[in-house]
């Protein structure tokens, strides 16, 4: 489904650099996310936010910052201090925050070190 | 901790048999199991879901079983084409948190 947008798909980071990935939806939904997918690691929790101005730590949320400013976007800064950067990042929404509602999963941007 | 453990990690199988993919929880207060399919370099999609107060559901050649005592659950995938070949993905919400816990997948391999 088109509802959600990340960008850009491909990114890479040079050392010592901040890089900020962008994820917007259209979906009207109140929660968003992020997760980390790495090989054979299935997917991690780095932050989550239930309402505009308002995020939560995940389970790795160590190197990563986020804002939620409108209800439309969520980006995920990666910051100089998440040494290992590698990986592919998904963001996901759904209608509200609960663990029984269903999450709609964006494209994927996949960032690399230079 | 918390976790979900999903087997096999890898299952390759025949087009037009079965597959099973199984995974299991460590929360007994776990209320919410869906499953997703994610095809490679795509985004994960949702496939189906249960909930704990339903013991099967079917999609046409797709269903999801619980069972709540033995705390696992899993997708049962009949008929299989090689279009099923992807990353399947259990998840569960754990230890009373609002957000979903995944499992690390299943790669299913599906030959013509």
């Amino acid at each position: 489904d088109g509802g959600i947008t990340q960008s850009p798909k491909y990114l890479f980071r040079k050392e010592g650099q901040n890089v900020t990935l962008s994820c917007e939806q259209n979906l009207n939904h109140d929660a968003m996310y992020w997760y980390r997918q790495d090989p054979g690691q299935g997917l991690r929790l780095i932050y989550y936010s239930q309402i505009v101005n308002d995020f939560q730590k995940g389970d790795i949320a160590e190197g990563y910052s986020v804002s939620r400013e409108k209800k439309e976007s969520f980006p995920l800064t990666v910051t100089s201090a998440q040494k290992n950067p590698t990986a592919f990042y998904l963001c996901a929404s759904s209608y509200v925050l609960g663990g029984d509602q269903p999450q709609h999963f964006g494209d994927g941007t996949r960032l690399s070190i230079l | 901790g918390e976790n979900v453990e999903q087997h096999p990690s890898t299952l390759s199988v025949q087009e037009g048999d079965s597959a099973v993919i199984k995974c299991t929880y460590s929360d007994s207060a776990s209320n919410y199991f869906p499953w997703y399919k994610q095809e490679l370099g795509k985004r994960p999609q949702l496939i189906i879901d249960i909930r704990s107060n339903v013991g099967e559901k079917k999609d046409q050649r797709i269903a999801v079983t619980l069972n709540k005592t033995a705390k696992h659950f899993s997708l049962h995938i009949t008929e299989t084409q090689p279009e099923d070949s992807a990353v399947y993905f259990c998840a569960a919400t754990l230890g009373g948190y609002s957000t979903l816990t995944f499992g690390k997948g299943t790669m299913l391999l599906v030959s013509p």
